[in-house]
């Protein structure tokens, strides 16, 4: 079945950095844009990233742009995050995500990941 | 604070209808049809109920439906069932910097 499943969240201290891992199976992932959201406790999802179907394109919240980057390989079906310089406040549960169409983005996401939490703490 | 609107909490009894609303501005909500609406149980991921406005995906009950007007979106929960209970989240394109934005959720509860 369409599954998503992220890997590599962990504790870390502030200043740190972290890279996370998302395994896609049971759709075509070269056809999908692809994006990471992030959930801090008790809060809303924030969109953190998306990469487009060939990695031609990417785009970064505000709040993360400068300290993250974001890569897929289609190859091996995966997407990741690259996250430098995390600060306490990107504290969150993340989210890899797929967007709801195919070859473009609609910045609506329709299969998410269960997530692997992520806490920089000192 | 989140960068589209929506009442914290919204309250109703099985079979009535509900409105949430999200409010924002002419750079997201006002002038794109990229809104979506996300349903969120604890500690489930979100799942996605309409995308540009009005549309749904496939297995998404036909008694959630989507709209704007102006700045404002609005998702319709019609005939509520014991199971809606939950958070309702709104997003949109911005063509502001960042871009998507998220509401900052409404809790639903089934009275």
């Amino acid at each position: 079945q369409v599954q998503l499943v992220e890997s590599g969240g962990g504790l870390v201290k502030p200043g740190e950095s972290l890279r996370l891992s998302c395994a896609a199976s049971g759709f075509t992932f070269s056809d999908y844009y692809m994006s990471w959201i992030r959930q801090a406790p008790g809060k809303g999802p924030e969109w953190v990233s998306y990469i487009s179907t060939s990695s031609h394109y990417t785009s970064f919240a505000d709040s993360v742009k400068g300290r993250f980057t974001i890569s897929r390989d289609n190859a091996k079906n995966s997407l990741y995050l690259q996250m430098n310089r995390l600060r306490a406040e990107d504290t969150a549960v993340y989210y890899c995500a797929r967007d709801v169409g195919a070859a473009a983005t609609r910045r609506a996401f329709d299969i998410w990941g269960r997530g692997t939490m992520v806490t920089v703490s000192s | 604070q989140s960068a589209l609107t929506q009442p914290a909490s919204v309250s109703g009894s099985p079979g009535q209808s509900i409105t949430i609303s999200c409010t924002g501005t002419s750079s997201d909500v006002g002038g794109y049809n990229y809104v979506s609406w996300y349903q969120q149980h604890p500690d489930k991921a979100p799942k996605l109920l309409i995308y540009d406005v009005i549309n749904r995906p496939s297995g998404v009950s036909n008694r959630f439906s989507g709209s704007k007007s102006g700045n404002t979106a609005s998702l319709t929960i019609s005939g509520l069932h014991a199971e809606d209970e939950a958070d309702y989240y709104c997003s949109s394109y911005t063509s502001r910097s960042t871009d998507v934005v998220f509401g900052g959720g409404t809790k639903l509860t089934v009275l």
